[in-house]
């Protein structure tokens, strides 16, 4: 069975840091690209971060680029999303997501609370 | 990149059929065969029921289908089910940097 199960929201202060893991298991993770993808309170999704089963190619959105880095650890089975200098419209659920036909399967997602 | 577009909520009656478009541009769903489309309950994470316009991830039910003409994709639900109540989000591919782009969801209301 598939899952990805993410770690490391919280509470944080406007221009803080804060690092979000995804640990998978039930499938090859070095074979398949991963995602971030997020959702304010009472909003949509959002995509925020791509990056290929290599790590060879990696992607943004816009309103992260600069800030945020994804990264993975295919030994460790791990995606992480390290985010820097957080504003106010950080705050949402972080959701990981395999990517194959789509987006087919989500983590349980973790709230990232960006507050003074 | 600007979010897809779609209505905000609809509904229908049990045994009902439903439609929820979702219209972009020709830089995202006029251009690419990839627009997929999540369902959401609330406090739960999104679950893919549709992918490469019309097909359906294995365990998804026949009642749920997909299509597109042009720059609008359609998810359409048939035989409504009270457990069909949820959020439907639609998304397509947006060319290599932006990746992907969601449309601001529907909230289905089954009555």
């Amino acid at each position: 069975e598939v899952q990805l199960v993410e770690s490391g929201g919280g509470l944080v202060q406007p221009g803080g840091s804060l690092r979000l893991s995804c640990a998978a298991s039930g499938f090859t993770f070095s074979s398949y690209s991963m995602n971030w993808v997020r959702q304010a309170p009472g909003k949509g999704l959002e995509w925020v971060s791509y990056i290929s089963s290599s790590s060879s190619t990696i992607y943004y959105a816009d309103s992260v680029k600069g800030r945020f880095t994804i990264s993975r650890d295919n030994a460790k089975n791990s995606l992480y999303l390290q985010m820097n200098s957080l504003r106010d419209e950080d705050t949402a659920v972080y959701y990981c997501a395999r990517l194959f036909r789509d987006f087919d399967y989500w983590g349980q997602g973790t709230l990232v609370t960006v507050s003074s | 990149q600007s979010a897809l577009t779609q209505p905000a909520s609809v509904s229908g009656s049990p045994g009902q059929s439903i439609t929820i478009s979702c219209t972009g541009t020709s830089s995202d769903v006029g251009s690419y065969n990839l627009v997929s489309w999540y369902q959401q309950h609330p406090g739960k994470a999104p679950k893919l029921m549709i992918y490469e316009v019309s097909k359906r991830p294995s365990g998804v039910s026949n009642r749920f289908s997909g299509s597109k003409s042009g720059n609008t994709a359609s998810l359409t639900i048939s035989g409504l089910q009270a457990e069909d109540e949820a959020d439907y989000y639609c998304c397509s591919y947006a060319g290599s940097s932006t990746l992907r782009v969601f449309g601001g969801g529907t909230k289905l209301t089954v009555l």
